[in-house]
This record gives structure tokens, sequence and C-alpha cells, in this order.
């Protein structure tokens, strides 16, 4: 079945640092991909997506790049803020609309003025 | 625009106690899920309405779980009897489906956090 796996263990980082968060994935056909954030005591948000290969997706200057090749699907910013601390989960859903979710374990980003 | 409401936002029960979680979607989403995340893990979906019949219940405990969403808006998660690896927050989503799209973005709600003892 389709699974996405993120890279181990909490991140710290300094503020204005650089950030990457890795994920990969397994699925049959082509899924979308997805970075979901979630907020100290608040619900889950969609951070960007990217519905097909080789599409980036980015906003409040987060990026990702959909890799086939690699089924990869990084997080990226260029400097990160504290505001930025927060749980980051990478997720993809199948092509078919109103497909499930399936999410990645998650990591805790802190960062730290 | 109102979000994905849930209720209550805390439960805590003693094991093979009954609980029930209720979620109100955005209105006009016809698509409605439940996950769970339990601590330290990404969310997992438990069941999946299209209206108020179930698309996707393949990974429901039927055993114990139990939902329904009986008029096609509003759905109630129930577990009876709860266990201690039931600790976790329930989540529900909704999406407005269009099903000639490649995705359909699903809200989320803030969740309950379930307690076992």
């Amino acid at each position: 079945g389709d699974s996405v796996t993120q890279m181990e263990g909490p991140v710290t980082l300094s503020e204005e640092a650089f950030l990457t968060i890795n994920c990969t994935y397994t699925a049959t056909g082509y899924p979308s991909l997805f970075w979901y954030v979630q907020y100290p005591g608040e619900g889950l948000q969609l951070l960007l997506k990217a519905t097909k290969a080789d599409d980036k997706g980015s906003n409040k200057g987060f990026e990702a790049t959909y890799r086939k090749e690699t089924t990869s699907f990084h997080l990226e910013k260029g400097s990160v803020q504290v505001s930025d601390s927060a749980v980051y989960f990478c997720a993809l859903s199948g092509r078919i609309g109103g497909s499930r979710l399936t999410f990645g374990e998650g990591t805790q980003l802190t960062v730290n003025p | 625009e109102a979000g994905v409401a849930q209720s209550p936002r805390y439960k805590i029960i003693e094991k093979r106690q009954s609980v029930a979680f209720w979620c109100n979607p955005i209105s006009g989403h016809a698509t409605l899920y439940w996950y769970q995340q339990i601590l330290g893990q990404g969310p997992k979906l438990l069941i999946q309405f299209q209206n108020n019949g179930v698309v996707d219940d393949s990974q429901l405990p039927k055993d114990r779980f139990s939902a329904e969403r009986l008029k096609g808006v509003d759905s109630t998660l129930k577990i009876q009897p709860a266990k201690l690896e039931d600790s976790a927050v329930y989540l529900c989503a909704s999406s407005l489906v269009v099903w000639s799209s490649s995705y359909n973005e699903q809200f989320f709600g803030p969740g309950t956090r379930l307690t076992v003892l």
C-alpha cells in the first residue's frame, strides 16, 4: 500500500537558518503530494501541494518539488523564523478526487531566536 | 466561512467505557473523514463518508469503533468499549469533492484529544 517516510527525529535550528525536511513516498500510480503543518494547539493546515511530477509547491517561503524519479518531496525554506516552530507532515493522496490522505510520522521543528 | 467543528475538545475515560465524538463539516462539503492521530505519529484514516454513504472503512476497528452520518451532514464516531491504545487525537476533515479533479483540499477540525485510563 501507499506509505510516506519522513526524516527521523526533531529538528532544532537557529533563526535565519536553512531548513530541509526530507520526505520520500511509495505509491501506485501518480499521487498528489502535500505538506501539512500543525502549530501548537491548532489543527492541521495545508502548507503546500503538488499534483504532478516536477511541480513545485510554495507558500510562506516554503517550497517542495515533486520528484518522481527519486519519489521525493523534500520541504525547504531559506530562512526560518521562530514562528515556523511546528510539526510538519508530508502526505500523499491518490489521483481520484476525494481520496484519503496517507501521512508520514511528522517532524517537529523548533526554531530558537 | 466557518471551519470544521468538533466536540468535545478533550475527553478522559476509563478503559471499557464508551465515548462518542461529534463533527460538523464545512457547509456544502459532501465528503467527511475521521482520522486517528496517536502521539508521535501521523494521522491515519479511520473512515470516509461521501454524503451519508461509507466510501472507505478498511482501517476502522469494527469490533469497537462505529461511525455514522445519517443525514449526510454532521457525523458521530463512537468507541465501545475503549482500550488504553485508543488514546489519541481524533480528527475530522471535510472536502468539497469534484470527481474530475485530481485533488480536493481537505480541511481539518481542531480534533478531540481522548485519554483512556
